[in-house]
């Protein structure tokens, strides 16, 4: 089978930098999407939300940018710091009668150098 | 420590042994979740509570998975007869009910061997 460990997106930038991490959805009918940051050993940790009557949301170093029409998500951070190494998953809340459960996407992994 | 604690946090048996893990969320919080981790992907949904019902189970959960939480406080997740494909992560959060901000614990680490 697919090792997909080995094939997890990798986005490396330089401190200080801007880092944009994509993510796209397939189910137009989602309402309600999240990032969070998961750092290696530890369980995952919101960041931001965004409803979908919204384009963009921003937090503190954080944007997220909705795109409906081709049903993309955008997490910006800004002055990337090495503290934000971590793999970054979008979440969409669950569909249809999948009210309580968040969907997740496979994931970016950013590393930052110093 | 308020947060959402899981136990035990590693975990090794045996192919066809059953396991249990448990799960403190934030006493607050109404909602319960559990989710399974495995490399290099995202945590995939098994099932949910709010307060002592159990509301929804992902297909994924096999009939050798069972999960409870008897007073709408703390939750247990049992395995029984694993196999070796049940190796994974398996994760914890809590919520309060409507809210996408689930507080995840660190996960229980379950190895099959």
């Amino acid at each position: 089978g697919e090792s997909v460990g080995l094939h997890l997106p990798t986005l490396s930038v330089q401190e200080g930098d801007n880092s944009i991490i994509n993510c796209a959805y397939s189910n137009s009918a989602s309402d309600y999407f999240i990032w969070y940051k998961q750092e290696s050993g530890k369980g995952p940790q919101f960041i931001i939300d965004i409803r979908s009557n919204m384009d963009k949301r921003q937090g503190q170093r954080v944007t997220v940018l909705l795109n409906k029409t081709v049903k993309h998500l955008s997490l910006q951070i800004a002055a990337t710091q090495p503290g934000d190494s971590a793999v970054y998953f979008c979440a969409e809340k669950g569909y249809g009668g999948s009210q309580g459960n968040l969907i997740f996407g496979k994931g970016t992994k950013l590393s930052v150098k110093p | 420590d308020t947060g959402v604690s899981q136990d035990p946090r590693h975990k090794i048996t045996k192919r066809g042994q059953n396991v249990t893990f448990r799960c403190d969320p934030i006493s607050e919080h109404n909602r319960l979740y559990w989710y399974r981790q495995t490399l290099g992907q995202g945590p995939e949904f098994l099932t949910y509570f709010q307060n002592e019902a159990q509301l929804e189970k992902s297909r994924l959960l096999s009939d050798r998975f069972s999960a409870e939480r008897p007073k709408g406080s703390f939750s247990t997740l049992e395995i029984q007869r694993t196999e070796q494909g049940d190796s994974a992560m398996y994760l914890c959060a809590s919520s309060f009910r409507g809210s996408g901000e689930l507080f995840f614990g660190e996960g229980s680490r379950l190895t099959v061997l």
